[in-house]
């Protein structure tokens, strides 16, 4: 069974940079055939995709974010991380990490929220 | 302003069917399976139809997907209370190489 888990600072100040990382038990993410991806629903709202990752460290973003994002691997913990930099109140959200990244995402972590506030 | 355009909300009562659409455009739904997935308040969404249209081991035969053209719609039989949820749709859009959703739709057990 795959799982996901998220981790970070729950509060992050305005213009700093948020990281966030995911670990991944039940599959390897260096050789499963699978995008590993970053999403994100502000209070209230829907859901964003932020972007995606293969086990080879090729990356792909969704080009209507506001602020600049990069995603890498750490092959040896198994894990992804997300950078999400000059950060505003509207990066405020829940972010979830998941598995796919093509719009379907059969595994997703529990999620974890992050506020940015002063 | 979601890429794909969703009903904010639908109701039913328990028993019934409901459909949920999902709107998009050639660049998307038109060229792309859809996957649709149902969010519990404080929970991660959950998939329900997957990229071949599929359901996931563990999901109810009253879940169905389907497409057409340019958009989607998402099937419930017999309504149950614990139904209620948000539901989204979720592509790839090849003109914004990107994941794309649906804002979301509310569905309500009357």
């Amino acid at each position: 069974q795959v799982q996901l888990q998220e981790s970070g600072p729950g509060l992050v100040k305005p213009s700093q940079t948020l990281s966030l990382t995911c670990t991944v038990s039940g599959a390897s993410i260096s050789s499963s055939p699978y995008y590993w991806s970053w999403i994100r629903q502000p209070a209230g709202k829907g859901l964003e995709w932020i972007g995606r990752i293969y086990g080879s460290g090729s990356t792909n973003y969704n080009p209507s974010l506001q602020s600049p994002v990069s995603l890498s691997v750490d092959a040896s913990n198994n894990q992804f991380s997300l950078k999400l930099t000059s950060l505003t109140a509207a990066d405020t959200a829940v972010y979830y990490c998941a598995r796919g990244g093509r719009g379907h995402f059969h595994y997703w972590g529990q999620g974890t929220l992050v506020t940015v506030s002063s | 302003q979601s890429v794909l355009t969703q009903p904010p909300s639908v109701s039913a009562a328990p028993g019934q069917k409901v459909s949920i659409s999902c709107s998009g455009t050639s660049s998307n739904i038109g060229s792309n399976y859809v996957s649709w997935y149902q969010q519990i308040p404080g929970t991660a969404p959950k998939l329900l139809i997957d990229d071949k249209n599929k359901r996931p081991s563990g999901i109810p035969d009253r879940f169905s997907g389907s497409k057409s053209g340019t958009s989607a719609t998402l099937d419930i039989t017999g309504l149950q209370t614990g139904d209620e949820a948000h539901y989204y749709c979720g592509t790839w859009d090849n003109g914004l190489a990107a994941v794309v959703f649906g804002g979301g739709t509310h569905l309500t057990v009357l």
